[in-house]
Parts: structure tokens; sequence; C-alpha cells
């Protein structure tokens, strides 16, 4: 158990376009989504934690306004780059903590984005 | 502030010998001490926690590491790598935030299996 998908695995789209990733936990219900990024030979950087119903927290140095995040539901959370850069070519991670569990998250696949 | 040290960028290991991985921490309280792995191009699969009890944890794949408090460590080890080992590990440390809780993560440890 404790999986979770994220679609799609790769994207490519042209500078100033809007692309939308897709978290799931498929089964599982996550009232908490994590949202992170790496950038090559990197570590995980946490962008942003997402609760089901309520606005995301963004960490220090992110801009809310260029990626939006939803949590529609206990089972999905979705992250959009807005007006996309070439600097927002990286491979995106999303998390999904389960409901009443404290720390262990459960990731997804990534889904590597590249902007041209 | 909670962080996460993994002093080795790149380790290489002969197929057959035992691997141990370094991780240091620097947390107030209590730690919830995690250990990945990650497969290029793919996320992250949990190997093993520490939350609290038994300060040598068994993991899935044959890992186990040892919390040791007074060195602020949480090492993984492996008696016997196998090629299909080469990966790339991440420990991480549970931290409260005001926003809730979140992983902190090392910035991570290549290992290469030479056969």
């Amino acid at each position: 158990g404790a999986v979770v998908s994220q679609h799609p695995s790769w994207v490519i789209c042209k500078s100033g376009t809007s692309v939308k990733i897709e978290c799931r936990s498929l089964d599982f219900q996550a009232t908490t989504m994590f949202w992170y990024r790496q950038f090559p030979k990197q570590s995980l950087m946490l962008m942003a934690t997402s609760n089901e119903g309520s606005k995301a927290t963004y960490e220090q140095g992110v801009e809310k306004d260029k990626f939006l995040i939803n949590h529609a539901s206990l089972t999905l959370s979705t992250l959009t780059v807005t007006s996309a850069h070439p600097e927002d070519s990286s491979f995106y991670i999303c998390s999904a903590r389960r409901t009443g569990t404290s720390y262990e998250q459960y990731f997804g696949p990534g889904t590597r984005l590249t902007v041209t | 502030a909670q962080s996460v040290t993994q002093p080795d960028i790149h380790i290489t290991v002969s197929e057959g010998a035992s691997l141990e991985l370094r991780c240091n921490y620097s947390y107030g309280a209590t730690p919830y001490l995690f250990w990945y792995v990650q497969s290029p191009g793919q996320g992250l699969q949990l190997l093993l926690k520490y939350f609290s009890g038994d300060t040598l944890v068994q993991g899935i794949k044959g890992f186990e590491a040892e919390f040791k408090r007074s060195q602020s460590s949480f090492n993984l080890r492996k008696p016997s790598v196998h090629w299909s080992d080469a990966a790339e590990y991440f420990c991480a440390v549970g931290a409260m935030s005001e926003y809730g809780n979140k992983l902190v993560f090392g910035a991570g440890t290549i290992l290469r299996v030479k056969s």
C-alpha cells in the first residue's frame, strides 16, 4: 500500500505557457501533500505544503503566483507552473502523508519538466 | 534550524563488500529519522525509519541503520552490496515548522557498485 502517482511523468512546454502536474495518492487518504523541486545532482528542495481544503503554504523564496497549488480532495493535489520559463525546467516530485500520521511521506515518481 | 549532513557525495564499493553511509543531523528534540533511496529519474523509496525504541532499525532490501544520540548520527549499513543497490541515498529528519511537520533532507550520497 501507500502508492503515489504523478502525471505526466515528463512534459515539454514552450516558454510562456502553463503546465499542470497531478499528484494522486492511490490507496490512502492524504490530508497533506508536499511539492519538491530537484535540480540535477542535488537534493530535494521543499517548495510548498499542500493541505486539503485550505491554501498551500510556501517555503521562503518560492513564488506562490508562479507555482499554483490546489489540493481539492484527500487524494489529489495539483501543481501548476504558470508562464513557464526555461529556468523552471526541473524534476518536480510530490509526496503524500497519510492522514493521521506525523512525518512519514510517500513519494511519487516525479515529473520532468522541460521548458523550451 | 534543523539540518542534515551527509559528508560523502560519492561512495564506490565492490559488489559483495559492506557499506556504510554516514548521516549526521541537527535537531533539538527527539528526531524522527529516515533513509530514502532514489534511482535515476525516479521518486524516493523509503528504506527505513526511526521514531523511537530500539536504536538499530531494520529496513527493506537488507539495509539497517543505527541511531546514536550521542553522535547525532543515523548511519545506513548493508553487510553485502549488490549491483542493484547503485543509486542515490538521502537521509532526512522530520522537523516541526509553523506550517506543520516536514522533512529536511541531506544532500544525498551517490553509491556506485563495481563488479
